[in-house]
């Protein structure tokens, strides 16, 4: 079964349009849940990590939250240049496997 | 940048055939991963290693194989290609062995299997 389940899977918003990024996650045990940023052709780019429920992080005008299902990736007055592919991953410990989603493809219109 | 650089960056080969894909992992990182990413997917794990020893495999048949060296380099071996190995093939390096650390990762090698 599906590890990691990320919706939507594509959104278009309009530059200055706040909205957010839904990632779900099955595994028990969480050791850590991880976003990355790729744009096309390119290697994934680390944006962050959390590892307990209730944590929070930012960047620029990213912010991660997590609680013991999901993960949100709230992005506040996205600009172009935040169109990407954006990917959650997630470790299971059981097995010592890593697992990804399949991502949501944010467009940032002008 | 990260630091972790992959070659080569694009690949044709025919099925049947067997690949070597090389990485270099970022300065200091000791352990390094190793996923396949098809076209609209998101990076499935392969494995990892972890001062030259796998420490962890995702569902991948043994034809996938992979060395660490000393200087933490590594390589990804594909025998026997399959059409359906064409894919982007990426690298990342972390440091510790654990695989809840922050991977760094390459920009990837595009294999086709023709």
């Amino acid at each position: 079964e599906d590890q990691v389940t990320q919706s939507p899977e594509a959104l278009r918003l309009q530059e200055g349009e706040s909205s957010s990024l839904n990632c779900s996650y099955t595994v028990s045990g969480l050791r850590g849940l991880f976003w990355y940023r790729q744009d096309p052709g390119k290697g994934p780019e680390f944006l962050f990590t959390l590892y307990s429920a209730g944590e929070e992080k930012e960047k620029e005008r990213l912010k991660a939250t997590l609680t013991k299902k999901e993960s949100f990736l709230h992005i506040t007055a996205p600009k172009p240049e935040d169109s990407a592919t954006y990917l959650c991953a997630v470790q299971d410990p059981h097995r010592n496997q890593f697992y990804f989603g399949t991502g949501t493809s944010l467009t940032v219109i002008p | 940048e990260t630091g972790v650089t992959q070659s080569p960056t694009h690949l044709i080969k025919t099925r049947g055939q067997q690949v070597t894909l090389r990485c270099s992992s970022q300065s200091g990182h000791n352990t390094v991963s190793w996923y396949q990413q098809a076209l609209g997917q998101g990076p499935q794990f392969i494995f990892q290693y972890y001062r030259e020893e796998e420490n962890g495999r995702g569902n991948f048949p043994p034809r996938f194989s992979g060395l660490q060296f000393p200087n933490y380099s590594s390589e990804l071996n594909v025998n026997a290609l399959e059409l359906d190995d064409s894919a982007l093939y990426l690298c990342a390096s972390s440091l510790g062995g654990q695989l809840n650390t922050e991977a760094f990762f390459g920009q990837g090698t595009r294999l086709t299997v023709v």
